[in-house]
Parts: structure tokens; sequence; C-alpha cells
């Protein structure tokens, strides 16, 4: 049983262009959490997903950042117009739901912007 | 919202002897408190957890305890190995009930052999 899997696991961005950032949950999970970790700092929520649907935002710039989670296919953070401050490590962590509140996190994708 | 406090932010220990690291949280309502554990470009790996219901869980060689009326709980490590060296993070379910993690800025824990 594969963990949470996010790729790529280094992404590097020249300021303007785009970051794609996927994340597929443990098989069996439908729920999905985005959360960014600056350099020795603690994790910061961004946004939570099921499938199809935005559940909670409130931690997502209101400005260049999206989330989806589809029906097929893993969930994406997506950044555009990258900004230097956007540079940091972001993690995906699933859960299964329903009582269940254990969230198991991916690597990590390390997004650097030059 | 929640705010999670993790003290002390460096910790060292000679192998073998114990680590605790406590956390303390602001909102009362919160009710699961899990700890993760994470090395050097790793993700987090959750290592423990306890629910508000319960004031002590052990696995092995980690322990946590919860103290509601404080609104403190703490992460204890005994017979510490240089494996057990990482970052270590509390963390505590949010408002709203949609089971988002506040977490602490994480303590550096460092097992000197």
């Amino acid at each position: 049983n594969a963990g949470v899997m996010q790729n790529p696991r280094h992404l590097v961005r020249r300021r303007g262009q785009e970051a794609r950032l996927r994340c597929s949950p443990m098989k069996g999970h439908s729920h999905v959490y985005w959360y960014r970790q600056l350099p020795e700092e603690g994790l910061k929520f961004m946004v939570y997903l099921q499938k199809e649907n935005i559940i909670d935002e409130s931690g997502m710039p209101k400005e260049r950042f999206s989330a989806e989670f589809p029906k097929e296919g893993p969930s994406i953070l997506r950044i555009q117009q990258v900004v230097r401050g956007d540079s940091a490590a972001y993690f995906c962590a699933s859960s299964p739901g329903g009582s269940s509140t254990e969230a198991f996190f991916g690597q990590g994708t390390r997004l650097t912007v030059v | 919202g929640e705010n999670v406090e993790q003290h002390p932010s460096t910790l060292s220990v000679q192998e073998g002897d114990s680590a605790v690291i406590k956390c303390t949280y602001s909102d009362s309502a919160s009710n699961y408190f899990p700890w993760y554990k994470q090395e050097l470009g790793k993700g987090p790996q959750l290592i423990i957890d306890i629910r508000s219901n319960v004031g002590e869980k052990k696995d092995q060689r980690i322990a946590v305890t919860l103290n509601k009326t404080a609104k403190h709980f703490s992460l204890h490590i005994t017979e510490t190995q240089p494996e057990d060296s990482a970052v270590y993070f509390c963390a505590a379910t949010g408002e709203g009930g949609n089971n988002r993690l506040a977490f602490g800025k994480g303590n550096q824990v460092v097992v000197i052999p």
C-alpha cells in the first residue's frame, strides 16, 4: 500500500512562471490537505479538499493560488506567476475521512523560485 | 484560530537519556493531538497521537500525555538513540471540525552518541 505520493520532489521556476504540484493520496483516502513549510518553520494549513470539492481554503492566499481534487487523478496545487516568496516546501496529507483524524504526509515538493 | 506553541526549540540529550517536548494550545475545543517526526529532506511522519478523552498513551519508547485543564501535551522519548535525532512537530485540530491541523514550530532534537 503506497503512501502519499507527491511529484515532483523538486521544482525550479523563474519568477512569473506557473508551478503545478501533484499529490496522490493513500489508497482509500478521499480527503486531501495542502500545507506550506518555510525554512525552520512549522507547517501552515492552506487548503482542504475532498473529491471534486473544496471544503476549506481559508489558508490559501487570495490571488495566484488554486487547488483542485478531481474525480479522477491527483490533487493539484497551482501557483500562477510565482514570486520569490513562494519558495517553500509544499506538503500534501491525506486521511480516510469520516471519524478518522489521522493524516499521513507525502515527501513534499520543494519549490525554488529564481 | 488555534495557536500551538512548542518549547524548547532545540534539545540535546545524551544517548540513553530521556527527551521531553512540551506543547501548549489555545483552543479548548481541540480534541486531537498528533506528533510528527521530520527528518532532513523528508515529509512529516506520524509517530503517536492522543485524543482528548485520554490522558496518556504509550507506544514502546514513545509516550504522549495530555492535560486538558492546562491545555498542554507532551512527548516523552525514553532510552534515546541516535536515530531519534530529528525535528518533532506537535499539532492540534483547528476549529470547524474539518480536521485541519495547527502545527507548532518544531523542536530540533539532537541525540549525542
